[in-house]
């Protein structure tokens, strides 16, 4: 079965500092890896993905995150972080593996970022 | 142009009417789905339509009955809702039902059960 941890629940950081959401991810066979960020009262838009390519994966935003196959980590990541991030994360896995029958994506539980003055 | 769109944006209703929530894509995706976000944001999985062929169903209470009329259509019908069906309801779609492809997500529509 394939699950998604995401370790913090609330992230709070200052304006231009950087930003750590951290990920670990479970899954049988490769996975393929999403974030997602939900801002509030709205839908959700794709941050970024992996699929099996180059680790280090770049996304909207100035977000990236790498995959570390040895820690079963995907951490998300950006420099510097501006108020219009304030929203909710939500780290994704699929396992290509189940979909015999459908695409089915596994979420994490999200991680609330603030962003401070 | 609105990718994945979804009405109404929001809903509040009684316990023990019928309601349906609709979606539509514009994407020229083969492959649609409805979650569920709990209050406390957990997202959910319910079904998984592919060219109008159900082929996802997460153990959803049968009063819960997806129907696909095309492949870019995905209407969601709730019978005898109970205050534990409130939460936002999200569309989303998707190229194929297999590989790595993300999903693309609609507004979301907040149901309310009083």
């Amino acid at each position: 079965a394939q699950s998604v941890t995401q370790l913090d629940s609330h992230v709070s950081v200052s304006e231009g500092t950087p930003v750590l959401l951290r990920c670990n991810y479970s899954s049988s066979y490769s996975p393929s890896l999403f974030w997602y960020v939900q801002h509030p009262n709205k839908g959700l838009q794709l941050l970024l993905k992996y699929t099996s390519a180059a680790t280090l994966v770049k996304g909207i935003n100035g977000f990236e995150a790498e995959f570390k196959k040895s820690e079963t980590s995907f951490h998300l990541t950006k420099p510097s972080a501006h108020m219009s991030d304030a929203a909710e994360y939500f780290c994704v896995v699929s396992d290509l593996r189940l979909t015999g029958g459908g695409n089915k994506l596994t979420f994490g539980t999200g991680t609330q970022l603030k962003v401070e003055l | 142009d609105t990718a994945v769109s979804q009405t109404p944006k929001y809903l509040v209703t009684q316990m023990g009417n019928d309601k349906s929530i609709k979606c539509e894509q514009n994407l020229g995706h083969d492959t649609m789905y409805w979650y569920k976000q709990d209050s406390k944001k957990f997202l959910k999985i319910m079904f998984s339509y592919n060219n109008k062929e159900l082929i996802i169903n997460e153990t959803v209470p049968n009063r819960f009955s997806p129907k696909s009329p095309d492949k870019a259509h995905l209407n969601l019908h709730i019978n005898s809702l109970e205050l534990g069906d409130s939460a936002v309801y999200f569309c989303a779609s998707s190229p194929r039902d297999r590989g790595f492809y993300e999903q693309y997500f609609g507004p979301g529509t907040r149901l309310t059960v009083t």
